[in-house]
């Protein structure tokens, strides 16, 4: 069975100042994991994927994350955060079998401040 | 469009009435998949489709959720005798493929609330 896990569900930082949200995962096999975004009455888009390439993966608008086995991590980082990066994001895993369907954690809601 | 398209946007109905949302993934992509988002639940699998074949139904939470895909192209999630838990917002995203490399990409959801 595969589960993410994020933990904090609220995280604030001063603008300019480093993003790290936070994802552990769960997964019998090799997983596939994904980080997105959602800005208010929106629906998720897609930051970055890790599909078993590169362990490090760059995303859109500047952000990063980073595919660690030996601590089955798979944390969100954007160097200098922006006003407009403010918005809840989502990790989820697939264990890209059967329907694929992803399980998404609860979620972190980043708020930037001026 | 370019992307997926849910209609409609928002939906308030009376509890005990039927509700049917509707979804248009990206042309070209034969799988598609709905979810819910809910405060306290997260965001839950409800129903897969793939191309033709049977749809993957095991998320659906109870026998008056239902949902159909005519061939690669739109589908809809039918909700009947509607209760004040099925308030949430319900997604829908298509992909390419089934592959696990095949990323999602998800409408901007129906917001549905029970009175």
């Amino acid at each position: 069975a595969q589960s993410v896990t994020q933990l904090g569900s609220h995280v604030s930082v001063s603008e300019g100042a480093l993003v790290l949200l936070r994802c552990n995962y769960s997964s019998s096999v090799p997983p596939y994991l994904f980080w997105y975004v959602q800005y208010p009455n929106q629906g998720l888009q897609l930051l970055l994927k890790y599909t078993s390439a590169a362990t490090l993966v760059k995303g859109i608008n500047g952000f990063e994350a980073e595919f660690k086995k030996s601590e089955t991590s798979f944390h969100l980082t954007k160097p200098s955060a922006h006003m407009s990066d403010a918005a809840e994001y989502f990790c989820a895993v697939s264990d890209g079998t059967g329907a694929n369907n992803l399980f998404f954690g609860t979620g972190t809601r980043l708020t930037v401040i001026p | 469009g370019a992307g997926v398209s849910q209609s409609p946007s928002n939906k308030v109905t009376e509890k005990g009435k039927d509700v049917e949302l509707r979804c248009d993934p990206i042309s070209g992509h034969t799988a598609l998949y709905w979810y819910r988002q809910s405060l306290g639940q997260g965001l839950e699998f409800l129903i897969y489709f793939q191309g033709n074949s049977a749809p993957d139904k095991s998320g659906l939470p109870s026998d008056r959720f239902s949902a159909e895909r005519t061939g690669e192209s739109v589908s809809t999630l039918t909700i009947q005798r509607t209760q004040q838990e099925d308030s949430a917002v319900y997604l829908c995203a298509s992909s390419a493929g089934q592959g696990g490399n095949q990323p999602q990409h998800f409408g901007d959801g129906t917001r549905l609330s029970i009175l």
